[in-house]
């Protein structure tokens, strides 16, 4: 089915454990972002990547990296994890500016 | 920040009767979105609502925007159980940062 596909769904780490995540879309969508959701605040962007080769950062971008690895994909790392970053991960990806977006089914993160 | 905060936090209905939640945000925007959540799962696209569109249906589905007063509501007629989730608005300022709010939990009672 085409979609949104994040790898892992369910993740623990120990704090200082460094990990990537995983997001590829097979819409031939421009545009891809990484957003965490937290309980009680909805959805913040993390990161995000307006088209192939540019990244930008979006409102908590601090302790993750991004790579815009080809127009399909998009990674996440977390290079010292920290309990704060215990979150549910969200990859999406839309057409265009001003489209809706489509999500994948998400990443559970425990930091430990 | 959030730019959208929807009201109210959480609705409880019977099957069958229609659900309303509103959307409050603080800046301009481009257009507003309308997300469903399903516990445990991803974001999926209800509606889109241009900044020069006043109303918008799609089957059940009925948007409302009003940029003079930066509010939206979504209204969903005749509630199924399958309609029980959580339900996102999201504003666009047209430069990449879909701002989403809380979000309202709906629970349709059988």
């Amino acid at each position: 089915n085409a979609g949104v596909t994040q790898t892992p769904k369910f993740q623990v780490l120990k704090t200082g454990q460094s990990m990537t995540l995983q997001c590829a879309q097979d819409m031939n969508h421009n545009s891809m972002y990484w957003y965490r959701q937290d309980p009680g605040m909805g959805l913040r962007l993390i990161y995000y990547s307006a088209s192939e080769g540019t990244t930008d950062k979006g409102e908590v971008p601090n302790g993750y990296n991004v790579s815009r690895l080809n127009k399909r994909e998009f990674s996440l790392r977390l290079e010292s994890a920290a309990p704060s970053q215990t979150s549910v991960y969200f990859c999406a990806s839309s057409e265009a500016l001003g489209t809706g977006y489509t999500f994948g089914s998400g990443t559970r993160l425990t930091v430990v | 920040s959030q730019q959208g905060e929807e009201d109210p936090q959480a609705l409880s209905i019977q099957e069958g009767e229609n659900a309303t939640m509103n959307c409050s945000y603080k800046t301009s925007i481009n257009n507003l979105q309308w997300y469903r959540q399903n516990s445990g799962r991803g974001l999926v696209h209800l509606i889109l609502i241009r900044s020069n569109e006043r109303e918008k249906h799609s089957g059940r589905l009925r948007v409302t925007l009003d940029t003079s007063k930066k509010s939206s509501s979504l209204l969903i007629t005749a509630s199924r159980a399958a309609d029980t989730a959580s339900y996102f608005c999201a504003t666009d300022p047209n430069d990449y940062k879909l701002s989403f709010g809380a979000g309202t939990t709906v629970t349709v009672r059988a």
